[in-house]
Parts: structure tokens; C-alpha cells; sequence
């Protein structure tokens, strides 16, 4: 069975960096993707970009392109969302999602990681 | 790539259906196969109800159906059950990325 973890709860002020994880456990291959959402406080799902765990085929929304970088270590079978500045607006729940390749829904999800940036 | 238009709410009353529209255009619900549904309870994991425009996955009640005609999809929850309350986003794969709707808060009253 399929199983994502995702790294805990954030807080951290305007300027700083970061980078969140989701751990996938469950598969016997390596040909799946790991996207990225977030929802904002009070609205809807976004989905900010996607990566392949086999070649690291990076995939980003046009929103998001330039502002996030998305990763993965194969080593050790986990995928990070990563900020160099942080904004206030990037308060957000970040969940991660996972899917085969060939697949085009996204059936197993992380519990999600609250990232709140305050003064 | 905008967000697919959803209907901000929907409600019925416990044993009735209710129909949530997702509307997009011919670039991306019209010329995809690869629309799904999520349920999403807020402050949890958003969970799979329906993919490929129609087909449930294993565990989904039959009470949850996917169509489309069009640019729209549409999902349909039949006999509402208090545990339906929750909201709704359609998403579509376009051009090699992913898009949700806008949401749809479903009430069961």
C-alpha cells in the first residue's frame, strides 16, 4: 500500500527559506509522480507542479514557475517543495499527492503541512 | 491556465442527489479523458472520488457518478448521506499540468 508523509507544521518570518518534504512508501518502482497543492487560508486547491521520481522531470504551473522549486532525493524516496525567500502570502496547507506514471489522478495524498510566515 | 468554473455551493436533504457542474474549455475538460473529482474535508487529506472522467475507485460508493458533455463535467452524488457534506473540486490534466476547479461546498441539510 502506498503511503505519504509529509514533514511538520512551519513557522517562519518573511525572507527566510525553506523546504518541506513527503516521504512516498509502498512502491516496488520508480516510475510515479509526486505533485504539490496548496490551499491558501479560505480558498480552493491549487496545483503548484509535479515531479517524476525515476528521471526528476519537473513540471511546474505557470503560478508557481520561478517562485518554488520542486525536488526529489531517489535515495531515499522523498520529494521537498522549496522556497529561497519567503513571503507572507505564502501561508498556505502544502499537501503532497502521488501517482502512477500513465496514471492522471492522484489517489493516495499526504496529511498535508501547514506553513504559516508571520513577522 | 485558468482555474476550471465550479458552482461556489450545492446542498440537498439527506436521500436526494445533487449535481455539481465543472466548466472549462475545449483546451482542457473538452479534450480530456483524464478529468477526477476530490472530496475534501478541510484540514484533511482531499480524497479521490471519481477519475477518467467516470470510473470510481475501489471503495467509492456507487452514490458518487462522472459524466461530461462538452467542456463540462459534471458529478453526481445520489442518495446524500450526512458524511457527503464537504466541499468538491474537479481537476483536469492539460498539456502537462494539472488544474483544479474553483471548489463547490456541498450542504446536506
Amino acid at each position: 500500500e502506498v503511503h505519504l508523509v509529509q514533514s511538520g507544521a512551519e513557522v517562519k518570518k518573511p525572507g527566510e527559506s525553506l523546504k518541506i518534504s513527503c516521504k512516498a512508501s509502498g512502491y516496488s518502482f520508480t516510475n510515479y509522480w509526486i505533485g504539490w497543492v496548496r490551499q491558501m487560508p479560505g480558498k480552493g486547491l491549487e496545483w503548484m507542479g509535479i515531479i517524476y521520481h525515476h528521471d526528476s522531470d519537473t513540471k511546474y504551473n505557470p503560478s508557481f514557475q520561478g517562485l518554488v522549486t520542486i525536488s526529489v532525493d531517489k535515495s531515499i524516496n522523498t520529494a521537498y517543495l522549496q522556497w529561497i525567500t519567503l513571503k507572507a502570502s505564502d501561508t498556505a496547507m502544502y499537501y503532497c499527492a502521488t501517482t502512477q506514471d500513465g496514471s492522471y489522478s492522484w489517489p493516495e495524498w499526504g496529511q498535508g503541512t501547514l506553513v504559516t510566515v508571520s513577522s | 491556465q485558468s482555474a476550471l468554473t465550479q458552482p461556489p455551493s450545492a446542498s440537498g436533504s439527506p436521500g436526494q442527489s445533487v449535481t455539481i457542474s465543472c466548466t472549462g474549455t475545449s483546451s482542457d475538460v473538452g479534450g480530456s479523458n483524464y478529468v477526477s473529482w476530490y472530496q475534501h474535508h478541510p484540514g484533511k487529506a482531499p480524497k479521490l472520488m471519481i477519475f477518467d472522467v467516470s470510473k470510481r475507485p475501489s471503495g467509492v460508493p456507487d452514490r458518487f457518478s462522472g459524466s461530461k458533455s462538452g467542456n463540462t463535467a459534471s458529478l453526481t452524488v445520489s442518495g446524500l448521506q450526512a458524511e457527503d457534506e464537504a466541499d468538491y473540486y474537479c481537476s483536469s490534466y492539460v498539456g502537462r499540468i494539472y488544474v483544479f476547479g474553483t471548489g463547490t461546498k456541498v450542504t446536506v441539510l
